[in-house]
């Protein structure tokens, strides 16, 4: 059993379409991260969270503690946005670091 | 400001062999975690160091082992490479342990073992 768990595995969506991307973990945590990951390989780090809510340009993200889940939003999506997007957290035992397995999303003009 | 620099980018070695990997952490940043990707197990937690100290490590065999230098550079190193070991190896440097504003990454190391 994955410790996180991403949905849905792929996406496609026109431009301008208000996307979501799930992130449901079952370990207790520090800190949840949102990755981004583009062709050829390069990962930037989008949000960490440990609580509530954190916006960054056309990006959101949630977390709900009590029930281990985590969004990803991106209003007024953009071809650019076409990524791998990744969730992992941080466990508060051992300090490991999940991963989902990612979500492909292509944003089509 | 320079990010986060792997080298060497791309790396071939044989089944057998060792690799060394190093990560030189933006200026400033005192902490350096190791990933390792794969397209069947994803994204890994191989280990992270802080201020020369390795503080926690991810489910890997012995093979794999780090170290960081007190600029805090960091290595890692794989011995007796198994085609399994073919990935994009990924460092991370942040701030501090347990850092809680982000971590940047740098580009990779793809080493592929055959």
């Amino acid at each position: 059993k994955n410790e996180v768990e991403q949905s849905p595995q792929n996406l496609t969506a026109q431009e301008g379409e208000f996307i979501t991307i799930n992130c449901s973990y079952s370990v207790g945590i520090s800190a949840l991260h949102w990755l981004q990951q583009h062709p050829g390989g390069g990962i930037v780090s989008l949000f960490m969270l440990s609580s509530g809510k954190k916006k960054h340009g056309r990006l959101i993200a949630t977390i709900n503690i009590q029930e281990k889940h985590s969004s990803l939003h991106i209003t007024a999506s953009h071809p650019r946005d076409s990524a791998v997007y990744i969730c992992a957290v941080r466990s508060n035992t051992g300090n490991q670091f999940y991963f989902g397995t990612g979500t492909s999303l292509t944003v089509i003009p | 400001k320079a990010g986060v620099t792997q080298t060497p980018r791309y790396l071939i070695k044989t089944r057998g062999q060792q690799v060394t990997l190093s990560c030189s952490p933006i200026s400033g940043h005192r902490s350096v975690s190791w990933y390792q990707q794969t397209p069947g197990q994803g994204l890994q937690f191989l280990f992270e160091y802080f201020s020369e100290t390795q503080r926690n490590k991810g489910n890997f065999p012995g093979r794999f082992s780090g170290r960081q230098f007190s600029n805090s550079r960091s290595e890692m190193n794989v011995s007796t490479l198994e085609l399994g070991d073919s990935a994009l190896y990924l460092c991370a440097s942040s701030l501090a342990y347990g850092q809680q504003d982000g971590y940047t990454f740098g580009s990779g190391t793809r080493l592929t073992v055959v």
